[in-house]
């Protein structure tokens, strides 16, 4: 079974927008990461929060976690439509440190 | 700094026949990882190892599906017999270390059963 769960499972937007995907698991984890996916490509790793972590930035992506919670959400600011994609969170749990992924987000970014 | 590599790219096959897949992770990476995609699924986790030993297999069908890792480097993943289900891309990642760092996957391997 998959730990994490995205929302929403598709999202489109116009070029310059905001996008933001969530992201919500079951367990405890010991960090959280998030891929993008592009149409016939490789998963490519985009940030990771640790657990004792509650935002983490990186050039257009911000990542929010809320262990309380047990959710994640990935903010894409300014969008391009390079970002269409799949994006997923993947969560490493914690003490046997499996990685496991959601469903994914196919966000489509209009020129 | 050469990526993760994996053979073949495409593989068809009737069921029932058997296919092997190969992995090279990056040099230096302990752990490496064997994920199955369904076409508009996230990546299944089939089997984990550190090093050459088995972290987690709770997600590989054992009756049909096997994997290995040699001197804690290379890795096959086996599947015999095939069954149509198991039309899917298979991805192999890998880590420097388990779970704390990003992993980095290979191209992957569209299998076709028909």
């Amino acid at each position: 079974s998959q730990q994490g769960e995205e929302d929403p499972q598709a999202l489109s937007i116009q070029e310059g927008e905001n996008a933001t995907m969530n992201c919500s698991y079951k367990t405890s984890i010991n960090n959280l990461q998030w891929y993008r996916q592009n149409s016939g490509r490789g998963l490519v790793h985009l940030i990771l929060i640790r657990s004792n972590e509650r935002e983490k930035h990186s050039g257009r992506l911000r990542v929010t976690l809320d262990t309380s919670k047990k959710s994640s959400s990935l903010l894409i600011t300014a969008s391009r439509a390079a970002d269409t994609a799949s994006y997923f969170c993947a969560t490493v749990n914690t003490g046997g440190f499996k990685t496991i992924f959601g469903a994914g987000t196919r966000l489509f970014v209009k020129a | 700094e050469a990526g993760v590599a994996q053979s073949p790219r495409y593989k068809i096959i009737e069921k029932r026949q058997s296919v092997a897949f190969w992995c090279n992770p990056i040099s230096g990476h302990a752990t490496l990882y064997w994920y199955q995609q369904i076409l508009g699924q996230g990546p299944k986790l089939l089997i984990q190892f550190q090093n050459n030993g088995v972290v987690d297999d709770s997600q590989l069908p054992k009756d049909r599906f096997s994997a290995e890792r040699l001197k804690g480097v290379d890795s096959t993943l086996k599947i015999q017999p095939a069954k149509l289900e198991d039309s899917a891309v298979y991805l192999c990642a890998s880590s420097l270390t388990q779970g704390n760092t990003e992993a980095f996957f290979g191209q992957g391997t569209r299998l076709t059963v028909v």
